[in-house]
């Protein structure tokens, strides 16, 4: 299969604790986007990166958070001292953007929930 | 700051209907308005991708149309059933990232 994959696909941890999701995108795209969802909203944009250069970050990416996409292929994105309001499917997206063309494609998603 | 809206929220409709699913947006500097699906718990699913510089869009049962100037897209689907049952979610790219809609919940009953 050559689509988005992500790993895990859900992860129950304890508040205060810290956890790390992991996205392979389809392999010859080179941009890579992570979303956070919560019940009844659509996907929110956090962060992205084309290769590997972080060029985006949203606000709603506190300090706590950080993504690293190395060597410009897989990606993965920390969650330091998780709160409960960091209970949320975490969605990863890749692209590549060919003649100002481009389509997002979704990986499965990681369901956090933290307790 | 786009703001994108989706309605109805939740419709339910029997099998065999057309249907029709709307979506706006405010800002109408968007270089493309993509259409999707979602299962509940998983992952999003592009139906269908229409450029600024396109009307509509088509996809077998699925037709896409956008108007840019009036901040508006819809997403027709022809003869519904059961298995269209899911979240569709409307979003507009105006450069990097995806700004979503909440989505409209459509239930196809047999």
């Amino acid at each position: 299969d050559t689509g988005v994959s992500q790993n895990p696909r859900h992860k129950i941890t304890k508040r205060g604790q810290n956890v790390t999701f992991r996205c392979d995108p389809i392999s010859e795209h080179n941009r890579l986007y992570w979303y956070r969802q919560t019940l009844g909203q659509g996907p929110e944009f956090l962060t992205y990166f084309q290769n590997e250069a972080q060029l985006e970050k949203s606000r709603l990416l506190s300090d706590r958070f950080s993504a690293e996409r190395p060597k410009g292929s897989f990606s993965t994105l920390e969650i330091q001292r998780t709160e409960q309001g960091d209970s949320a499917m975490y969605l990863c997206a890749s692209s590549l953007r060919q003649l100002g063309r481009e389509t997002q494609y979704f990986g499965p998603g990681t369901r956090l929930l933290v307790l | 700051k786009q703001e994108v809206t989706q309605i109805p929220a939740a419709l339910s409709v029997p099998e065999g209907e057309n249907l029709v699913l709307n979506c706006s947006f405010t800002d109408s500097a968007i270089y493309n308005l993509q259409w999707f699906r979602q299962d509940p718990g998983k992952g999003l699913t592009s139906l269908l991708l229409i450029q600024s510089s396109q009307r509509e869009q088509t996809s077998g049962r699925l037709n896409a149309s956008l108007d840019k100037s009036s901040g508006r897209s819809t997403l027709y689907i022809a003869a519904s059933q059961p298995g269209d049952s899911a979240t569709y979610l409307c979003a507009t790219n105006s450069g990097y990232a995806l700004n979503f809609g909440k989505g409209t919940s459509l239930l196809v009953t047999p």
